[in-house]
């Protein structure tokens, strides 16, 4: 079974100041991974993932992430973050099949909750 | 706004009713995907939907648990002699078959008091 951590649960930054947020995953095959934010009172979006490929990967609104597959890793930065960033932020990792397509659903982190102060 | 929409928004139950929610997927999406989310945590995959069949149900769909989707286009699912413990978020997703993730809706909240 797969499973994903998220190492802070509570991140508070100024506005400006650089972003890391961590992202570990357990999953003995080939996996997709994503990060989703959530804004206050508002659904989950998606932000990027990663299939395959260059493991840099750039989202929205200045977003990347960087997949790192010797340390089961896929950590989100940003270099500048704004209050508007103010949100839950969460990884989720699905096994992929050989096939390339994938069935089952995702397995989400229990998420980070971002706060940028003015 | 998010194409996928889901009704009610909010839901108060008594212990020991049924509740059915809805969830509208983005039209040309064949996959719908039922989530759980409980306060302090990530959303928890329930079931997922190719068209109309049922493919794939988490262990944490217990047998008061029960989704369809009939035509492969809306889907329902109801929970039967709700437990306080049923409280949650239930999020519905879509996406296409040859995507991931999904596009996720609002959600219903489900209060069981």
């Amino acid at each position: 079974a797969q499973s994903v951590s998220q190492h802070n649960h509570h991140v508070i930054l100024s506005e400006a100041a650089s972003l890391e947020l961590g992202c570990n995953y357990s999953y003995g095959g080939t996996v997709n991974l994503f990060w989703y934010v959530q804004y206050p009172g508002q659904h989950l979006q998606l932000l990027l993932k990663y299939f395959s490929g260059d493991p840099l990967v750039k989202g929205i609104k200045g977003f990347e992430a960087e997949f790192i597959k010797s340390k089961f890793s896929f950590n989100l930065r940003k270099p500048s973050v704004q209050w508007s960033d103010t949100a839950e932020y969460f990884c989720a990792v699905r096994g992929a099949q050989r096939s390339g397509g994938g069935a089952d659903g995702l397995t989400f982190g229990k998420g980070t909750h971002l706060i940028i102060q003015p | 706004d998010t194409g996928v929409s889901q009704d009610p928004r909010h839901k108060i139950t008594k212990r020991g009713q049924n509740v059915t929610f809805r969830c509208d997927p983005i039209s040309e999406h064949n996959r719908l995907y039922w989530y759980r989310q409980t306060l302090g945590q990530g959303p928890e995959f329930l079931t997922y939907f190719q068209n109309e069949a049922q493919l794939e149900k988490s262990r944490l769909l217990s047998d008061r648990f029960s989704a369809e989707r009939p035509k492969g286009s809306f889907s329902t699912l109801e929970i039967q002699r709700t437990e306080q413990g049923d409280s949650a978020m239930y999020l519905c997703a879509s996406s296409l078959a040859t995507t991931a993730g999904g596009d996720f809706g609002s959600g219903t909240r489900l209060t069981v008091v």
